[in-house]
């Protein structure tokens, strides 16, 4: 079973808007990361968010985490037409050595 | 090279047969990881390479899966006597990652393999 799930599966926004999508996971982490994928293809790493940290920036990117709700979120800001992608969740626990564990994703449409 | 490098961006095969994929990571990675993922579904662990220790075999889903790393450079998966439920992107991913530090995971663009 997978570890982080993302919630919403698909999200569809105008441009501009926010887009705020959350991953939640069952077991205690190390650290969280978000990725984007465009197209199917390879994953592009976003943000990493360790256990101890709260929330982290990255331009128009905001990442929180809270380890006693064993969830994050993923905020998007003023969102682009090229923000169009579906984006993963993934977490690194010690119990599972160095792998991280993805999520399902949600596909998020940016509509121009 | 750049970035992670995959070969070949599109695989075609008859159910049966044997196909091999190659994966290039960044130069200097020590960390390297298999991944599956079927269509519209997030990514399946499949095995992890780490320096010279013993891979992590425990997402490989069969025995008919395998890969190899030849020291800290190229990978190949092996995937035996291909069935149609092997159809997917396989992903490879590099990192720096040691000491059980994890860092981010650098991607190839992916196998597509459709096994008819």
């Amino acid at each position: 079973s997978q570890q982080g799930e993302e919630d919403p599966q698909a999200l569809s926004i105008q441009e501009g808007e926010n887009a705020t999508m959350n991953c939640s996971y069952k077991t205690s982490i190390n650290n969280l990361q978000w990725y984007r994928q465009n197209s199917g293809r390879g994953l592009v790493h976003l943000i990493l968010i360790r256990s101890n940290e709260r929330e982290k920036h990255s331009g128009r990117l905001r990442v929180t985490l809270d380890t006693s709700k064993k969830s994050s979120s993923l905020l998007i800001t003023a969102s682009r037409a090229a923000d169009t992608a579906s984006y993963f969740c993934a977490t690194d626990a010690w119990a599972a050595g160095n792998k991280l564990t993805f999520g399902g994703g949600t596909r998020v449409l940016v509509k121009p | 090279g750049a970035g992670v490098s995959q070969s070949p961006s599109n695989k075609v095969t008859e159910k049966g047969k044997d196909v091999e994929l190659r994966c290039d990571p960044i130069s200097g990675h020590t960390a390297l990881y298999w991944y599956r993922q079927r269509l519209g579904q997030g990514l399946e662990f499949l095995i992890y390479f780490q320096g010279n220790s013993a891979p992590d075999k425990s997402g490989l889903p069969s025995d008919r899966f395998s890969a190899e790393r030849t020291g800290e450079s190229v990978s190949t998966l092996t995937i035996q006597r291909t069935q149609q439920e092997d159809s997917a992107v396989y992903l490879c991913a590099s990192s720096s990652a040691t000491g059980g530090i994890v860092n981010e995971q650098f991607f190839g663009p992916g196998t597509r393999l459709t096994v008819l």
